[in-house]
């Protein structure tokens, strides 16, 4: 199974501020077809996960464009631009190039 | 809009069965644009992938390794909606059972779990 490796594991940030979340994976996720599956969820608290980027870099319907996702390969990271209060919840990656689907053990975004 | 409807019991004794269903409004099971996933989550594995069903001329189900000899996933065309059973339950089965929609898009996009349900709790517990 393709492991999903997440840093940092918890983050503190003021509103306004940026804020990162790296993910790798143990093997590429770019598949033959040219695309590279990579995904991002956000789970609120008590609240199912929702997808906030597909394919590395593609925001979901409706997703703020303060969320950005970047990578390649076997790296990638989530990026928010501006930090909102809105924006607390556990971040998830997730590979989808072979099943199992796995996902990373999440990052816990909190405001300062 | 797509809207997953989860539904089943919250608590199920050791060695039993667990059976969930996902109920499926604005979409269609039987779409050969879509998967449907049961995906299970808890404090000692985190996000898990149980497995999917999803029609291409035919059914297919895909499951995960971990569970292979125990799950079923089932659709149900007549009532649009797909269930879950998992076999001789033991407390580490205890978690929240999501349902999630796969979506290809007409440009081939994947959309991965674009829809989720709601979650249910279930309890392995005599």
């Amino acid at each position: 199974d393709i492991v999903m490796t997440q840093t940092p594991l918890s983050l503190s940030v003021t509103p306004g501020q940026p804020a990162s979340i790296s993910c790798k994976s143990s093997q590429s996720l770019l598949h033959s077809d040219r695309k590279t599956y990579l995904y991002w969820y956000l789970q609120k608290a008590g609240q199912s996960p929702q997808l906030l980027i597909y394919e590395v870099s593609t925001r979901f319907s409706g997703v703020p464009n303060r969320f950005s996702g970047s990578g390649s390969g076997t790296d990638f990271t989530l990026k928010i631009s501006r930090v909102e209060a809105e924006d607390i919840g556990v971040y998830y990656c997730m590979q989808s190039i072979q099943l199992p689907r796995t996902f990373g053990q999440g990052t816990r975004l909190d405001i300062k | 809009q797509v809207q997953l409807q989860q539904s089943g019991p919250g608590l199920v004794k050791p060695s039993q069965t667990l059976s969930l269903t996902c109920v499926i409004s604005g979409d269609s099971v039987s779409s050969n644009r879509a998967a449907w996933n049961w995906i299970r989550q808890s404090p000692s594995r985190g996000l898990e992938w149980l497995g999917r069903t999803y029609y291409r001329s035919k059914w297919y189900n895909d499951y995960a390794v971990s569970v292979k000899s125990r799950i079923t996933i089932n659709p149900d065309t007549f009532k649009n909606q797909f269930s879950l059973q998992l076999n001789s339950v033991t407390p580490e089965d205890t978690a929240v059972y999501y349902c999630a929609r796969d979506q290809l898009l007409f440009f081939g996009e994947l959309l991965q779990f674009d829809n989720w349900g709601q979650g249910t709790l279930v309890i392995v517990s005599s």
